[in-house]
């Protein structure tokens, strides 16, 4: 069964500081795999996502992401934090039937500092 | 903006009392998407839909039920709410690949 894990429920930055947020997935078939933002009392927006084609991804808002089959990750960079990037930070993976559905790691907050 | 809307944004019910989400897209996506969102849990699948009147069960739809007679609409019922049914609850709907999400509703059920 496919499965999104994401190291870290909480990460604090400092203002200018590399945002890393962690994902790592499992899957037996190729991944769709995405990233959402959600902001506080908000829904989800979508940050970027990785459909085979390159395996770094740039997405709104400064970030990026690189797909590492050997180490089964997907995590979410950005180069320098701003105070407007706190909120949660949501992985996910597409599950292999045609359904489409989305498989959710358990979400990072990130917190930055002044 | 995928023009998804939920209503309502917030409820308040009590335990034992039945209860309607709403969701409403005005483009004409053909799968839709009931998830539940909850601390240290991301957001669960609840039930979806593939069509009018096509509806299947996602991983934690005991106690919910769902209805689709239209395109642009597609419904979620309680139909006995319980306190553990407190969540947000977030309507998707799927463009390709990618799937797009409403703004929410709140439910609390004391």
């Amino acid at each position: 069964a496919q499965s999104v894990t994401q190291l870290g429920s909480h990460v604090s930055v400092s203002e200018g500081a590399l945002v890393l947020l962690r994902c790592n997935y499992s899957s037996s078939v190729p991944p769709y795999l995405f990233w959402y933002v959600q902001y506080p009392n908000q829904g989800l927006q979508l940050l970027l996502k990785y459909t085979s084609a390159a395996t770094l991804v740039k997405g709104i808002n400064g970030f990026e992401a690189e797909f590492k089959k050997s180490e089964t990750s997907f995590h979410l960079t950005k180069p320098s934090a701003h105070m407007s990037d706190a909120a949660e930070y949501f992985c996910a993976t597409r599950g292999s039937s045609n359904t489409g559905k989305l498989i959710f790691g358990q979400g990072t907050t990130l917190q930055v500092k002044p | 903006d995928a023009g998804i809307t939920q209503s309502p944004r917030h409820k308040v019910t009590e335990t034992g009392t039945p209860v309607t989400l709403r969701c409403h897209q005005t483009e004409n996506h053909r799968y839709m998407y009931w998830y539940r969102q909850d601390p240290g849990h991301g957001l669960r699948l609840i039930h979806y839909s593939y069509g009018v009147k096509d509806t299947d069960k996602g991983e934690v739809s005991d106690g919910y039920s769902v209805s689709r007679s239209k395109t642009e609409d597609f419904l979620l019922t309680l139909e006995s709410a319980t306190s553990s049914q407190t969540s947000v609850y977030f309507c998707a709907i799927r463009d390709s690949e990618t799937q797009y999400f409403g703004p929410g509703t709140r439910l609390l059920v004391l």
